[in-house]
């Protein structure tokens, strides 16, 4: 199975500040990644797919790139509605699609 | 608008079985693959398998294999999620997910663009 491991699990930034998450696959799947964000008592929702494009209804402020193994999800201005949790996917093992493990964003 | 709605939470004792049901609206029930997700009680997310709303056709999780059994009823737009001999570390958020089609510019979104709001099973003697 394909393993996606996401760094850091935890950090904490600054309204403002631009933000990045990786997530490395262990072994290439192209561009099959996906990025979700989990707010506190929610579903997650779909923040981009097929590692860069965004969905629709989501800020200009996300963003994502990356192929092969190693991606990022990036947030140009951080703002205080961002706190969450964000997940990458892998969707390359259709229709095994699993998830990295989390990392927790929190607002200084 | 296009939903997918799930069934009310549940407390089970250890070795007993759940069904939850997860109803969608809004699109075409036999066009989109719907996925199985859970989430134990601060933990991240864990896929459970998908089912072919058009043919029934099922794929699960190697940890869930033989424990897991999901079904559609096409008459009502309905997917189920069965999960039997449960434990206490079966207690988490199961959510239902649509497995999106494409988008305007014919990119496979190959992601889960509608989410169900979950459904809370407690396992606890």
């Amino acid at each position: 199975d394909i393993q996606m491991t996401q760094s850091p699990s935890s950090l904490s930034a600054s309204v403002g500040d631009r933000v990045t998450i990786t997530c490395r696959a262990s072994q290439s799947i192209s561009s099959y990644v996906n990025w979700y964000q989990q707010k506190p008592g929610e579903a997650p929702k779909l923040l981009i797919y097929v590692a860069s494009r965004l969905q629709s209804g989501v800020p200009s402020r996300f963003s994502g790139s990356g192929s092969g193994t190693d991606f990022t999800l990036t947030i140009s201005s951080l703002q205080p509605e961002d706190l969450a949790t964000y997940y990458c996917q892998q969707s390359y093992s259709t229709p095994r699609y699993t998830f990295g493990q989390g990392t927790r964003l929190e607002i200084k | 608008q296009v939903q997918l709605v799930q069934s009310g939470a549940e407390v089970k004792k250890p070795g007993a079985s759940v069904k939850i049901s997860c109803k969608a609206s809004g699109y075409a029930f036999t066009d989109f693959f719907v996925h199985w997700v859970r989430q134990a009680p601060g933990q991240g997310l864990a896929w459970m398998g998908v089912i072919n709303p058009l043919g029934g056709t099922t794929t699960y999780a190697r940890e869930f294999q033989g424990r897991v059994t999901m079904t559609r009823d096409t008459s009502t737009s309905t997917v189920y999620l069965e999960l039997t001999s449960l434990t206490p570390e079966d207690t988490a958020v199961y959510y239902c997910a649509r497995k999106g089609g494409y988008d305007g510019s014919g990119w496979d979104l190959s992601a889960f663009d509608i989410w169900a709001q979950g459904t809370l099973v407690t396992v606890s003697s």
